[in-house]
């Protein structure tokens, strides 16, 4: 376990629906990272938060959305559903920002059908 | 941006041998170099990094090493044991994204 938790494991949904990826991160750490894992296109950076605050912004579609709660826990919220956004969706977190190796969670795997 | 290469994309090797993989990255200003492996089903797992004022890092049977003026970056795995079949994947940073290669399939044959 490594301390960074992901809900719900698995998702199935439809096209054109809307669902919303929960994350915790450890305990203590500010930074929370979102990255999407497909086969063709690898580990894609999506969306950082450092404190309740967004920090960075990498290839996330408009249709995508995040944000982080004072209790520092997250959400990606994915909209507008499309085949192509089946993939594995991962958050990780660190205790600063910046150029230090960071903890994943384990993931959620999304199907759209 | 920051283009990372990784290769190669799989390897296989023999219990107790080494394995080795290289990664290039297109921008000087990057950094911080860390190294993850992902078993089946879980997320990737940071097990050394490198910053860009040290040359060489090793942990055990795990080594890291760096070449700034090539910059290119590579993994070395000694003694190799059936629990190293993963994938693993290396990136690079300069700030507070990690630019990630595409990954290496590494399969230890016992």
């Amino acid at each position: 376990d490594s301390g960074v938790t992901q809900t719900p494991k698995h998702l199935i949904t439809a096209t054109g629906q809307r669902v919303t990826l929960r994350c915790s991160p450890r305990s203590g750490d500010l930074s929370v990272y979102w990255y999407q894992q497909s086969l063709d296109q690898g580990l894609q950076f999506l969306i950082q938060y450092y404190n309740g605050e967004e920090r960075a912004k990498g290839n996330i579609l408009e249709r995508f959305s995040a944000q982080q709660f004072p209790d520092l826990h997250s959400e990606l919220n994915l909209s507008s559903l499309e085949l192509g956004d089946s993939a594995l969706y991962f958050c990780a977190s660190s205790t600063r920002t910046g150029n230090y190796g960071y903890t994943f969670g384990s993931g959620t795997r999304l199907t759209v059908v | 941006g920051e283009n990372v290469e990784q290769h190669p994309s799989t390897l296989s090797v023999q219990e107790g041998d080494s394995a080795v993989i290289k990664c290039t990255y297109s921008d000087s200003a990057s950094n911080y170099f860390p190294w993850y492996k992902q078993e089946l089903g879980k997320g990737p797992q940071l097990i050394i990094d490198i910053r860009s004022n040290v040359g060489e890092k090793k942990d055990q049977r795990i080594a890291v090493t760096l070449n700034k003026t090539a910059k290119h970056f590579s993994l070395h795995i000694t003694e190799t044991q059936p629990e190293d079949s993963a994938v693993y994947f290396c990136a690079a940073s300069k700030g507070n994204q990690f630019y990630f290669g595409t990954g290496t399939s590494l399969t230890v044959i016992p």
